[in-house]
């Protein structure tokens, strides 16, 4: 199955930074989402990016899906940016998601 | 509902009864995911459903796990005779299946205690 690898893997921040996150895929996907795991637990959809630039008020992602990688930006962090944010990726359109082991971001006041 | 809905939260059971975890998938949404998440672990895949199409079950991590959709909506999450290591939260996720469009959406998850 495909192989998900998300770097780094815990990122300890000053509030007003700026982070990127990657995520490297080793096969050619149908979908590619953000999530932001919060303290509660709770996943949030960041971005639906199999391809291409979106932006998000201060979060941006990037896939470069040729290459096999994604970027996701955080500018100008926040406490309320900790937690978990995981890359999860789709091989075909009917198959499950498979998750990285994700990036445990830390902002401190 | 607006979002993917489960229950219970919350559910604590004694090593050795069986448990039942439902899972209500967005509106109009075809396929619907099964992950297990334990304490500081990252998510781990059980089960996956598309419509009329035979699940993927190959995440199950034991015959004492099964899951079942009823009429393409609903789905159930049974464990038989827990045991303690299957503590952990069990999250549903459910998407579109077409082309363009596949984002998956979360439910808050049920976190399930055996003692």
């Amino acid at each position: 199955g495909i192989q998900v690898e998300q770097s780094p893997p815990d990122l300890i921040l000053q509030e007003g930074a700026n982070s990127t996150l990657r995520c490297n895929f080793s096969d050619s996907v149908n979908n590619l989402q953000w999530f932001h795991q919060n303290p509660w637990g709770q996943l949030i959809n960041l971005f639906y990016i199999p391809s291409g630039t979106k932006q998000n008020g201060r979060l941006s992602a990037t896939t470069v899906a040729t290459e096999r990688y994604s970027l996701l930006y955080i500018s100008s962090s926040q406490t309320t940016d900790s937690g978990v944010y995981f890359c999860a990726v789709q091989e075909t359109s009917g198959s499950r998601l498979t998750f990285g082991e994700g990036t445990q971001l830390t902002v401190n006041p | 509902g607006a979002g993917v809905s489960q229950s219970p939260s919350n559910k604590v059971t004694e090593k050795g009864k069986d448990v039942e975890l439902r899972c209500d998938p967005i509106s109009g949404h075809t396929a619907l995911y099964w992950y297990r998440q334990s304490l500081g672990q990252g998510l781990e895949f059980l089960i996956y459903f598309q419509g009329n199409s035979a699940p993927d079950k190959s995440g199950l991590p034991s015959d004492r796990f099964s899951a079942e959709r009823t009429g393409g909506s609903v789905s159930t999450l049974t464990i038989q005779r827990t045991q303690q290591e299957d503590s952990a939260v069990y999250l549903c996720a459910s998407s579109q299946y077409r082309t363009g469009n596949t984002e998956a959406f979360f439910g808050q998850g049920t976190r399930l205690t055996v003692v």
